[in-house]
């Protein structure tokens, strides 16, 4: 039972376009959504996170976006760079966090 | 670097044998995380300690595995009479309960390798 899903394994991005990773979830309860990047050899850092009660948090180049009713969130980086090449994870809170399987982002020069 | 930190980095072993992890938090984070993470999958969730309590554990976490924080600061992870299936990245991450408790800090994962 996946409660948290990342349906696209991977993505690819020139530099300086927008790149948006999607996750979706399936229980309401979560009352909080996190993104964690990781890359090779090293644990997940964390990105952003928001809180179930607002749809939109912003942090410099990154946005997360909820939509609760469709229970679906999403990370804009804008614009895209090379360092920011990565796995990117969405974590979901209901006491712990559930974590996503994944998307690996490629932003090409 | 006062950040997360694991040892050992690598560990091959047979099946069988029993093998023992260790985790240092940051040292101010009076909660600390296990997890699992195999390949294409993200972490999945094993266990976790405010101080020295163990607070919830996964089924996930079957009766081969224990994990200790005896004084509240560094914590082990063992898994005893090893299988193939037990190879993966495990994780550990720490935080405060006050603040902001979803914001983990990960350690940078021992890589298991059961043969």
């Amino acid at each position: 039972d996946q409660q948290v899903k990342q349906n696209s394994p991977s993505l690819s991005v020139q530099e300086g376009r927008i790149s948006i990773l999607n996750c979706d979830y399936t229980n309401s309860m979560f009352d909080y959504f996190l993104w964690y990047k990781k890359y090779p050899a090293e644990g997940p850092t964390f990105l952003i996170s928001i809180s179930s009660i607002k749809d939109k948090n912003e942090d410099g180049r990154f946005t997360v976006f909820l939509n609760k009713s469709a229970k679906h969130l999403s990370l804009h980086i804008v614009p895209s760079q090379p360092g920011d090449s990565a796995v990117y994870f969405c974590a979901s809170r209901l006491g712990k966090l559930i974590f996503g399987q994944g998307t690996e982002l490629s932003v090409k020069p | 670097d006062t950040g997360v930190s694991q040892d050992p980095r690598h560990k091959i072993t047979k099946r069988g044998q029993n093998v023992t992890f260790r985790c240092d938090p940051i040292s101010e984070h009076n909660r600390l995380y296990w997890y699992r993470q195999t390949l294409g999958q993200g972490p999945e969730f094993l266990t976790y300690f405010q101080n020295e309590a163990q607070l919830e554990k996964s089924r996930l976490l079957s009766d081969r595995f224990s994990a200790e924080r005896p004084k509240g600061s560094f914590s082990t992870l063992e898994i005893q009479r090893t299988e193939q299936g037990d190879s993966a990245m495990y994780l550990c991450a720490s935080s405060l309960s006050s603040g902001h408790p979803y914001e983990q800090y990960f350690g940078p994962g021992t890589r298991l390798t059961v043969t």
